[in-house]
């Protein structure tokens, strides 16, 4: 049991390049998101899904989609890398609609550290 | 939109207690929770509390709800080395709002 597996772990990108983050759980979790997280401003929500082929923007959604072709796989493609995406990524899961104290916890992956140039 | 608040540092002597504030202004998350990331890594769940409690304590942990000034503690006893990473407050269900997380540090 892997858990949420993030790859790649660094990346440097030129500005305007693209580029996939990949995130894959074993846990058969409906629940997925990605989350970038910067200096002073905690994590921000970039894209949700609550099951294979549903997706939805979260807070800081621009420059970045989704899509959720599997339960297991919830990648997140960089369309054209500007600075500002300069950021630490997380993806997380966790089963839908279920009380943590029941097993819903959220689960983190161990993070993208992404630059942009 | 809903917001959450905490303060960006906090430094304690090994041995003394810690207490990390946040303030939330979303008052129907059934839910709040308490997660640390320690350098180089993803978060792990520390802790939570339902919204109808006031109080939950769980080993050296103590969480204190004040659901009228909107306002969530943790507080960590006994404070050791290992204790130092980033505290994020945080709430909802499987999206999440997340504080600013507050960086503690434990002096030797």
């Amino acid at each position: 049991n892997a858990g949420v597996t993030q790859t790649p772990k660094f990346q440097v990108l030129k500005t305007g390049q693209s580029m996939t983050l990949q995130c894959a759980q074993d846990m058969n979790h409906e629940y997925m998101s990605w989350y970038r997280q910067d200096p002073g401003m905690g994590l921000r929500l970039i894209h949700y899904s609550v099951g294979a082929g549903i997706t939805d923007q979260g807070e800081v959604p621009n420059g970045y989609n989704v899509s959720r072709s599997t339960t297991e796989d919830f990648p997140l493609r960089l369309l054209s890398a500007a600075p500002s995406q300069t950021s630490v990524y997380f993806c997380a899961s966790s089963y839908g609609g279920v009380p943590i104290h029941l097993g819903g916890e959220a689960f983190f992956g161990q993070g993208t550290r992404l630059t942009v140039v | 939109g809903e917001d959450v608040e905490q303060s960006l540092f906090l430094s304690v002597r090994e041995g003394d207690s810690s207490v990390i504030n946040c303030t939330y202004t979303d008052s129907s998350s059934t839910y709040l929770y308490w997660y640390k990331q320690e350098p180089g890594a993803g978060l792990q769940l520390l802790t939570y509390i339902f919204s109808n409690m006031d109080m939950k304590q769980d080993q050296r942990l103590t969480v204190l709800l004040n659901k009228k000034d909107k306002h969530l503690s943790l507080r960590i006893a006994d404070t050791q080395t290992g204790d130092s990473a980033i505290y994020f407050c945080a709430q909802g269900t499987y999206k999440y709002i997340f504080g600013t997380g507050t960086r503690l540090k434990v002096l030797a």
